[in-house]
């Protein structure tokens, strides 16, 4: 089984509908990331956080919200979703110190 | 600004030979860099990370190297083959109280038969 899981893996939905990215890991990381990826840029960060009761912005929060039900759990809500945020969302945890992180496969979001 | 640069954008080789693509970065004060490889419908994965004083690190036919007086790291890759094709991505974490963490763009490597 993969050790960072996110469902779903694609989601086409309208524009104003209320949508919840999932993200469900087994590496016993306290640490847990959602980023962003867009065509010709690099990965952008929106939410993170440390440990359960930790929640900090990225670098473009606007727009989204997060929720981290548990150590293994970590979840992204838009609640309003807008056609400029259709992209590839990725979910990724990590340990501290250099802090490589591991990635889930990713979801694919389109907002018509 | 804190920025992480890469190029070539895209590059394409032939199977079997080698090919080296930069990163320049300006992320201060700086932490560590890692390269990590991201095959097409995938999440990333790391190749390798370097702190401070490293100059070069190794995974099988990945070479990283870093120049931390420049600003310049390289990922090299040797007999390169059909399953190199992917894009990776140069990523750089500055040392700061808070969370830190640039993303380049990334190079898009085709290797072709």
């Amino acid at each position: 089984d993969a050790d960072v899981t996110q469902t779903p893996r694609n989601r086409i939905t309208k524009t104003g509908k209320r949508i919840m990215l999932e993200c469900s890991q087994t590496k016993g990381h306290d640490r847990m990331y959602w980023y962003r990826q867009d065509p010709g840029l690099g990965l952008r960060l929106i939410y993170y956080s440390f440990d359960v009761k930790d929640i900090n912005k990225g670098e473009i929060s606007d727009g989204y919200s997060v929720s981290r039900q548990a150590q293994a759990k970590f979840s992204l809500s838009l609640e309003s979703a807008i056609p400029n945020q259709t992209a590839l969302y990725f979910c990724a945890t990590g340990r501290g110190g250099t802090d490589t992180q591991y990635f889930g496969p990713g979801t694919r979001l389109t907002v018509l | 600004k804190n920025q992480v640069e890469q190029s070539p954008q895209s590059l394409i080789i032939l199977e079997g030979k080698n090919c080296t693509l930069q990163c320049n970065y300006t992320v201060s004060p700086f932490s560590n860099l890692r390269w990590y490889k991201q095959d097409t419908g995938r999440g990333p994965v790391s190749l390798t990370i370097m702190t401070f004083s490293e100059n070069t690190k190794s995974n099988g036919r990945y070479t990283a190297t870093l120049d931390a007086d420049t600003k310049q790291s390289s990922l090299h890759i040797t007999a390169s083959q059909l399953s190199d094709s992917a894009s990776y991505i140069c990523v750089v974490s500055a040392n700061t109280g808070g969370f830190k963490t640039i993303f380049g763009a990334g190079t898009r490597l085709f290797v072709k038969a």
